[in-house]
């Protein structure tokens, strides 16, 4: 069964380094997303890919996080740099287009210290 | 002002029994979705089943299926016959337009309500 692939799956940084996260998506899904998750909440996008173009990044903290889906398949989120508040389950979604179910990878865990 | 409110912090339900998982909405448009997800707690997040604003028919989906009431604004998530393997966090989550050309969209969730399931 095909599935998102995320990793790391846990990451330890100090504040003020550099942090990057990859997501492969199910093959054939044109729409990408970057969710970051606190604990006890639901999950909030930060950005939306549609193939390799920006669809919504209107909740990314653009002065210190970028993301990028170059060829339109696999992407990364990084975060640079690293603040405390920015621990969090950082979870990465694929669906064959917008509007339809989203499939999610297992996440990353993400511990700034 | 909340989109998707889940007003049920915690449930518990015994095994072998249904439970009703509530979820109440907010929005302008015509055209929407209602999504339910699972997340265990190894975090991933599990897609459930899938109510579109204009099917008549409530949504179901082996022991899962959606209570949708369109007047009320509430898309409640039914399980019946309660395992073990169901205590988990259970999201609701609604897709609504993010243009006024209505060709992209966006996924808002709820603050979720986790359920157990005692044996």
């Amino acid at each position: 069964e095909a599935e998102v692939a995320q990793s790391p799956r846990y990451k330890i940084t100090e504040k003020s380094q550099a942090v990057a996260f990859w997501c492969d998506p199910i093959s054939g899904h044109a729409t990408l997303y970057w969710y970051r998750q606190i604990l006890g909440q639901g999950p909030e996008l930060l950005v939306q890919f549609q193939d390799e173009s920006v669809v919504d990044d209107s909740q990314l903290p653009k002065d210190r996080f970028s993301a990028e889906r170059l060829k339109g398949v696999d992407s990364t989120l990084k975060i640079q740099p690293a603040e405390l508040g920015d621990s969090a389950m950082y979870l990465c979604a694929s669906s064959l287009a917008e509007g339809y179910e989203q499939y999610f990878g297992p996440g990353t865990r993400l511990t700034v210290t | 002002a909340q989109k998707i409110t889940q007003t049920q912090p915690g449930m518990f339900v015994q095994e072998k029994e249904a439970v009703t998982l509530d979820c109440t909405y907010d929005t302008s448009d015509q055209s929407y979705g209602l999504f339910w997800y699972k997340q265990p707690s190894s975090g991933e997040m599990i897609f459930l089943i899938y109510q579109g604003s204009y099917d008549e028919q409530n949504a179901t989906e082996g022991r899962y299926s959606l209570n949708f009431q369109k007047a009320r604004k509430s898309a409640n998530l039914v399980i019946s016959a309660s395992q073990l393997g169901d205590s988990a966090m259970y999201f609701c989550a609604m897709r609504e337009s993010i243009n006024s050309g209505g060709s992209n969209y966006k996924l808002t969730f709820g603050k979720g309500t986790l359920l157990t399931v005692n044996p």
